[in-house]
């Protein structure tokens, strides 16, 4: 499969912790984007990467790119009950201009954030 | 939110019966994607579509075909539904102002018995 791997499955903390998750993928990507899924929901898109970038914030969100490893990670910093959820990182392709958008997704972190 | 809605929204259906999911966008995104989500897999891609009249295959599209005769409708069909394709189905679109990104709709829930 070229599915990236997440890591952990699942994590729990408390309230104020950081959460860590980490992805790791095969081939050579374009992009990497987070996107986070509530119980029954769709996915929602948190941040992308790109390539040439080796680390972006959104508020307490912060990713970094290691294209070397071909890994990222996504950190959450000062978590809430509220970001638990799902987490998948999913890797855009570099296809010279014909990848189509298309994603290739991990399998996604489990997060549990302990009030 | 994007504008994609999905329907049905849950779906219980019996083996070998023909069964259409219908996503349909108002985002005039030029991409569209249908996912199929299992346990332990993630999402993985069944078919894809970059225009109107345009698709193609993804990482598994046995058993699955699609099409797209306008931009905010992409059909979802289950030529004779086996168990294995028990899932939840969700479409994406990309391609407007935010590039890459994908949006995706609520998702649909089927059960083929």
């Amino acid at each position: 499969s070229q599915q990236g791997e997440e890591d952990p499955q699942a994590l729990s903390i408390q309230e104020g912790e950081n959460a860590t998750m980490n992805c790791s993928y095969k081939t050579s990507i374009n992009n990497l984007q987070w996107y986070r899924q509530n119980s029954g929901r769709g996915l929602v898109h948190l941040i992308l990467i790109r390539s040439n970038e080796r680390e972006k914030h959104s508020g307490r969100l912060r990713v970094t790119l290691d294209t070397s490893k071909k890994s990222s990670s996504l950190l959450i910093t000062a978590s809430r009950a509220a970001d638990t959820a799902s987490y998948f990182c999913a890797r855009g392709e570099d296809a010279g201009g014909t990848s189509y958008g298309k994603l290739t997704f991990g399998q996604g972190t489990i997060l549990t954030v302990h009030p | 939110d994007a504008g994609i809605t999905q329907s049905p929204r849950h779906k219980v259906t019996e083996t070998g019966t023909p069964v259409t999911l219908r996503c349909h966008q108002t985002e005039n995104h030029r991409y569209m994607y249908w996912y199929r989500q299992d346990p332990g897999h993630g999402l993985r891609l069944i078919h894809y579509s970059y225009g109107v009249k345009d698709t193609d295959k993804g990482e598994v599209s046995d058993g699955y075909s699609v099409s797209r005769s306008k931009t905010e409708d992409f059909l979802l069909t289950l030529e004779s539904a086996t168990s294995s394709q028990t899932s939840v189905y969700f479409c994406a679109t990309s391609g407007g102002t935010g590039g890459e990104t994908q949006y995706f709709g609520p998702g649909t829930r089927l059960l083929v018995l």
